[in-house]
């Protein structure tokens, strides 16, 4: 079945650093796709989201970049600090409706002091 | 503001045994969901409900069922809980309104379940 998945499940990165998390996706329908933090013992907390009609959206020290011809997704982390330590997931769902969403497995971000 | 909360936190089955999550949110949002998260992975839809009144299988629905008592509340039961029900159980809501409606799902704590 189609699924979104991710490229790396580590990535250590130096604090102060930017931090560039990559995600596959390969249902060519996906419309519409959201980045979730998940830090040990909670639940996934939003974090960014970015339709398919836009090729870049910023945030608060965070930018999304999605290419649909290859069909991948990037979360950018500017000056990355403690607090970012988490695993990060990107998901991803047909737009328009109250579908669930598809998660890949995440990318555990580490934080190098 | 409490958003979406679970319970219980934690829970110890023995095979066979069945019990029911809890959830509960209070952003007035119109759909909800179940996830199960296993080690290593992300999540999987288990369960979701559109609206009050409506619910639909996800990705893995075998061994469970749900209820969506009221907007607020919808609950997932396991009537004869295995070994591979062994999971962190999340529950989500949405809010998805208007016709450029996006589905940011906002999570609660999650249930550790344990089934031995």
């Amino acid at each position: 079945g189609e699924s979104v998945g991710l490229h790396l499940p580590t990535l250590s990165v130096q604090e102060g650093d930017n931090s560039i998390i990559n995600c596959a996706y390969s249902n060519s329908a996906s419309d519409y796709f959201i980045w979730y933090k998940q830090e040990s013992g909670k639940g996934p907390q939003f974090i960014i989201d970015i339709r398919s009609n836009m090729d870049k959206r910023q945030g608060q020290r965070v930018t999304v970049l999605l290419n649909k011809t290859v069909k991948h997704l990037s979360l950018q982390i500017a000056a990355t600090q403690p607090g970012d330590s988490a695993v990060y997931f990107c998901a991803e769902t047909p737009g328009g409706g109250a579908d669930g969403l598809t998660f890949g497995k995440g990318t555990h971000l580490i934080i190098q002091p | 503001n409490a958003g979406v909360t679970q319970t219980p936190k934690f829970q110890v089955l023995k095979t066979g045994q069945s019990m029911t999550l809890q959830c509960a949110q209070d952003m007035n949002h119109n759909s909800m969901y179940w996830y199960r998260q296993d080690p290593g992975m992300g999540l999987r839809l288990i369960y979701y409900s559109a609206s009050e009144g409506t619910t639909d299988k996800g990705e893995v629905p075998n061994g469970y069922n749900v209820s969506r008592l009221n907007k607020r509340e919808f609950s997932l039961r396991l009537e004869s809980a295995a070994p591979s029900q062994t999971s962190v159980y999340f529950c989500a809501s949405s809010e998805l309104w208007g016709k450029l409606a996006k589905n940011i799902q906002y999570f609660g704590a999650g249930t550790r379940l344990s089934v031995l």
